[in-house]
């Protein structure tokens, strides 16, 4: 069935690295590919997204690559902030004659100063 | 400012006692859902509705009901009959349920029943 798998975290950065948080799927259909981010003690907010082969995703510096031939979305920011500290979820979505999202187990970041 | 509401933040029941968690969103989205989440696990979807007086069932739905008689409002009762009701509990909509469309989320119900 279809499946989303990311990296286990925690992924413990000092500030100003680079992050890389791997993301690959599995799914029947063409799906669209989704990164949430969940701060402490909220709801998700959509990070970014990509609806087909080849596309990228960008926002608030980070970017993701949507490469149908590796079925990969990983998750990548070039310099990180203390702020950045959170849950990402990286989630697929697929018409399957209904509606389907799927969502990967989250991967907790922590970025320290 | 449009968004979704969830209350209340954190509530608290004794076991064997039905509770109501309430999602009002004002995003004029047609589709509304209910996820679980549990302490790394990523989310279930319980119910989902994509129009009013209508709603299927997600990948864990038993034990839970829901009712969408508004737009605007999609309330969750956790029933009894729910063996592990202790979890956050998320509310998101979108305008389509078409696989491009993203979701956005309430800020979540922790449900704590002992």
């Amino acid at each position: 069935g279809d499946s989303v798998t990311q990296m286990e975290g925690p992924v413990t950065l000092s500030e100003e690295a680079f992050l890389t948080i791997n993301c690959t799927y599995t799914a029947t259909g063409y799906p669209s590919l989704f990164w949430y981010v969940q701060y402490p003690g909220e709801g998700l907010q959509l990070l970014l997204k990509a609806t087909k082969a080849d596309d990228k995703g960008s926002n608030k510096g980070f970017e993701a690559t949507y490469r149908k031939e590796t079925t990969s979305f990983h998750l990548e920011k070039g310099s990180v902030q203390v702020s950045d500290s959170a849950v990402y979820f990286c989630a697929l979505s697929v018409d399957t004659g209904g509606f389907k999202t799927i969502f990967g187990a989250g991967t907790r970041l922590f970025v320290k100063a | 400012d449009g968004g979704i509401t969830q209350s209340p933040k954190y509530l608290f029941r004794k076991e064997g006692q039905n509770v109501t968690l309430s999602c009002e969103q004002n995003l004029n989205h047609d589709a509304m859902y209910w996820y679980r989440q549990d302490p790394g696990q990523g989310l279930r979807l319980i119910y989902y509705s994509q129009i009013v007086n209508d709603f299927q069932k997600g990948d864990i739905a038993e034990g839970y009901s829901v009712s969408r008689e508004k737009k605007e409002s999609f309330p969750l009762t956790v029933t009894s009959a729910q063996k592990n009701p202790t979890a956050f509990y998320l509310c998101a909509s979108s305008t389509s349920t078409a696989s491009s469309y993203e979701q956005y989320f309430g800020p979540g119900t922790r449900l704590t029943v002992t």
